[in-house]
Formats: C-alpha cells, sequence, structure tokens
C-alpha cells in the first residue's frame, strides 16, 4: 500500500488564485512529521513546509499553509496568491519517527502545477 | 546559495566509465543522504550516513560505493553503471539521520543529472 498518496498528477491555476494540492497518508506509527517540498524544473528539492503529527495548529509559512486532517490523513498545501515562479512540480512526504535507526522519509508521486498568467 | 551544493550538475557516462558525485554540506548537519529520482517514479532512498556511519543501504547495487569521510561531505563512487541508472541524484543532509522533530527537515541540494550511454 502506498504511504504517500498524490492523486492530482497536474494541476493549473490562475495568477494571483489560491490552489490546493492533495496529499494523504498512511501509517500506524503515532509519532511522524509530514513534508512539502517544492521542485522547479533545475532539480532542486526546495523545503516548503513542515507539520508534526502533535502538532496542534496548521502550519503556515508565508503565501504556504498546510491543512492538517490528522483523522483523515489528510495533509494538503495551499498556495495562497499563485505567483508564475510556483510553476513546478511539488512533493508530498512524511517521517515515521520510529524507523529502526535512521530517519526514513516516504515521498509521493508529485503534482505538476502551472500557473497561468 | 544553497547550503547543500552537488557537482557536477550534469554527467554523461559509458557503461564501462568510473565517476563521482560529489556533496558537500555547509548547515552543521550530521547527517547525510543519497536519493534517486527516475521519471515517474517516487525517490527512493539509497544510503543515509549518521555521525560518518552509514546506517542504511536501500538495497542498492554494489555498482553504487557512497563513501562519507566526514559530516560534511558525501560522495557517490559510480563504476560499470546501466543506461537504467539514468537518473537525477539528489543529495540531501539533516541535523541528525536517527531521530524526528520539527528541528530535523531534510535539505536537498540541486541534484546532478546522470546519463549513462
Amino acid at each position: 500500500a502506498q504511504k504517500i498518496t498524490q492523486t492530482q498528477p497536474g494541476m493549473f491555476v490562475q495568477e494571483k488564485e489560491a490552489v490546493t494540492l492533495d496529499c494523504t497518508y498512511d501509517t500506524s506509527d503515532p509519532s511522524y512529521g509530514l513534508f512539502w517540498y517544492k521542485q522547479p524544473s533545475s532539480g532542486e528539492m526546495i523545503f516548503l513546509i513542515y507539520q508534526g503529527s502533535y502538532d496542534q495548529q496548521n502550519a503556515t509559512e508565508g503565501r504556504y499553509s498546510l491543512n492538517f486532517q490528522k483523522a483523515r490523513k489528510s495533509a494538503n498545501l495551499v498556495i495562497s496568491a499563485s505567483q508564475l515562479g510556483d510553476s513546478a512540480m511539488y512533493f508530498c512526504a512524511m517521517r515515521e519517527d520510529y524507523s529502526g535507526g535512521y530517519q526514513k522519509v516516504t515521498f509521493g508521486t508529485g503534482t505538476k502545477l502551472q500557473v497561468i498568467p | 546559495e544553497t547550503g547543500v551544493t552537488q557537482t557536477p550538475r550534469h554527467l554523461v557516462m559509458g557503461m564501462t566509465n568510473k565517476k563521482s558525485l560529489k556533496c558537500e554540506q555547509h548547515l552543521g548537519h550530521n547527517a547525510m543522504y543519497w536519493y534517486k529520482q527516475s521519471a515517474k517514479k517516487p525517490l527512493e532512498l539509497m544510503f543515509v550516513y549518521n555521525f560518518k556511519e552509514q546506517t542504511e543501504n536501500n538495497s542498492v547495487p554494489s555498482r553504487f560505493s557512497p563513501e562519507c569521510p566526514n559530516s560534511s561531505h558525501l560522495f557517490l563512487h559510480l563504476h560499470t553503471l546501466q543506461p537504467e541508472d539514468s537518473a537525477l541524484y539528489l543529495c540531501a543532509s539533516s541535523l541528525r539521520g536517527d531521530t524526528g522533530g520539527s528541528g530535523n527537515t531534510i535539505y536537498f541540494g540541486e541534484g546532478s543529472w546522470l546519463t549513462v550511454v
């Protein structure tokens, strides 16, 4: 079974509009962390935002916010006021904190976001 | 300037060549990772080093040989590769490799695009 599921292979959004990228996860570990990364065509994987499983509030970083619904096991990324530079691949990832001695992070297959002028 | 730098950014090599990928992190981290990213596949963890000790070899063929001389440098030695090894190889680092928490985010380099001909 997939641990991280991103069901949207591609998304379009109008410049200055908000967009939500979906991510669901599967774990039986009570302690885990969820990440979102942005990967432009150049290849670099850029860290955007982190949410811990015990965090009471949804994480926010500038225009990025993470809509964390623990019971539904979802961690959607919301980008407000989209900009042309937001066009990239976006990856959701999960770290399970007990993994036998090392920090194991599982990535989803990604969502390609294209911002339209 | 990224905190994790990888060289070379692009590499084309024949199947009988021997080459190396280099990674250096300037973040004061103690854990370093190699990931492989192939087209249309999720990111795959290859190797983990925590405080210079290899803690994970994720069933990677022996034609890939990692080396971690200190906590700031990581190499991936390549020998007798196959065309299917063509991919983006991403180096990453984190504060440490064996715990979770919000302060232990994994930061990536820009990647090395490898083509095996």
